[in-house]
């Protein structure tokens, strides 16, 4: 099992490029996240999909855009990238069973710069 | 009022002492508790659960959950260099999803 995979690991952008961010997992969880970490602030939640066809607001959803597009698979997307996004991103996953005392298992994480 | 709130520290404990970090949170439907250690460059690695009042022990590592305060702390004892790290809290607010909200994060510092 490799977990969670995101790709890229690090990318620079130009503002106003645009960029997906991928992230898949292969445990079968029914509940995937995007998180941005910025020095000193911990992880806020940008978006989180609690299962294969519906998506949610996070803390901080201004700027992204997400598609689950099946189980395994939830990806970001940067329209127009601002250097306020320069940050670093980690995707994680959760079984996301009501009856199940879940673990939040992370990404490697994508270090992107916008410039 | 920030969902999640820690102490940013850093905190400073000598090797071979008790290191406690406190975690509050605003909402009283949350149900879930979480503690994760992240090291400079690495991924939130979970340490500790914990779900009902009281203390939860794993080796070296306390968890305490107080739902009536908000409150939910770790100890770890008999602190060990490689302790050094940030030590992030998470609250599990389900309702019909698991929406998960992390603190900020203390920095901890083991001193030899």
């Amino acid at each position: 099992n490799a977990g969670v995979t995101q790709t890229p690991k690090f990318q620079v952008l130009k503002t106003g490029q645009s960029m997906t961010l991928q992230c898949a997992q292969d445990m079968n969880h029914n509940s995937m996240y995007w998180y941005r970490q910025d020095p000193g602030m911990g992880l806020r939640l940008i978006y989180y999909s609690a299962s294969e066809g519906t998506t949610d607001k996070g803390e901080v959803p201004n700027g992204y855009n997400v598609s689950r597009l099946n189980k395994r698979e939830f990806s970001l997307r940067l329209e127009s990238a601002a250097p306020s996004q320069t940050s670093v991103y980690f995707c994680a996953s959760i079984k996301g069973d009501i009856e199940s005392t879940d673990t939040q298992y992370f990404g490697p994480g994508t270090r992107l710069t916008v410039l | 009022q920030k969902e999640v709130e820690q102490n940013s520290g850093p905190l400073s404990v000598p090797e071979g002492a008790i290191a406690s970090l406190n975690c509050t949170y605003s909402d009283r439907g949350s149900q879930s508790f979480f503690w994760y250690r992240q090291y400079s460059g690495k991924s939130p690695e979970l340490i500790m659960s914990i779900y009902s009042n009281g203390d939860k022990e794993d080796g070296r590592f306390t968890a305490q959950l107080n739902k009536a305060s908000q409150y939910v702390s770790l100890l770890i004892r008999d602190s060990q260099p490689s302790d050094s790290a940030t030590y992030l809290c998470a609250v599990n607010r389900y309702s019909s999803a698991s929406k998960i909200i992390f603190g900020s994060g203390t920095r901890l510092s083991i001193r030899p």
